[in-house]
């Protein structure tokens, strides 16, 4: 499965978009790029996933550049729930290598 | 909640000791997974069940022993554990472990500490 690099840790402002970059640059063709969260000692989140094309959900929007390089989460407006650790995983749903993730705090 | 349960929540065990934790998923899927994390690192895959068939094994030492009696539960029977093996562990459960798009939905975890 292609590494991912992530960055340590983010803040944002309560009610505001929060980005979350994610750099893939060894993706293959046929892998997706996942999105889970973690919030403090419970179980991963499945936040979205896509190949190529941008997706958005009820939770967020994925953004993934024309390389498939790199892709950006983004939670439109940010409450102080979404405070979590955020993974972006590359490869196929039956094989999820977790990184180290970016620890998102929204502050009020 | 995702509709993948785990009892117990709260394990606290000897080295000596034999204990099982039990994973429960009630979404229908055929594909479950036992992930470890310990403090301060990234989730581990342990071991992966396809239509109650093992199909991955991450080098996982012989003293934790995965069993899965039909789709819908997994075990996980412990003996014999060291102190280092304290941690979160994670089900998950997804429609299939294939080689296509899975989301893998996960349970809250049981948290083991080992004395």
């Amino acid at each position: 499965d292609a590494k991912t690099t992530q960055p340590t840790s983010m803040d944002c402002a309560e009610g505001r978009a929060a980005n979350l970059p994610c750099n893939h640059s060894t993706i293959s063709g046929n892998e997706y790029v996942y999105w889970y969260r973690q919030i403090h000692s419970q179980g991963p989140q499945y936040i979205i996933h896509g190949l190529k094309n941008n997706e958005t959900n009820e939770m967020a929007s994925l953004i993934i550049t024309e390389d498939r390089k790199s892709s950006t989460l983004i939670l439109p407006h940010a409450t102080l729930r979404d405070t979590a650790v955020y993974y972006c995983i590359v490869g196929s749903g039956s094989r999820l290598t977790f990184g180290e993730g970016t620890q998102l705090t929204v502050n009020p | 909640e995702t509709g993948v349960t785990q009892t117990p929540r709260h394990l606290v065990m000897g080295m000596t000791n034999k204990k099982s934790l039990k994973c429960e998923q009630h979404l229908g899927h055929n594909a479950m997974y036992w992930y470890k994390q310990s403090a301060k690192k990234p989730l581990e895959l342990m071991f992966v069940y396809n239509f109650k068939e093992q199909t991955e094994n991450n080098s996982v030492p012989s003293r934790f022993s995965p069993e899965c009696p039909n789709s819908s539960h997994l075990f996980l029977h412990l003996h014999t554990l060291q102190p280092e093996d304290s941690a979160l562990y994670l089900c998950a459960s997804s429609q299939d472990a294939g080689g296509g798009p899975e989301t893998q939905y996960f349970g809250p975890g049981t948290r083991l500490l080992v004395l």
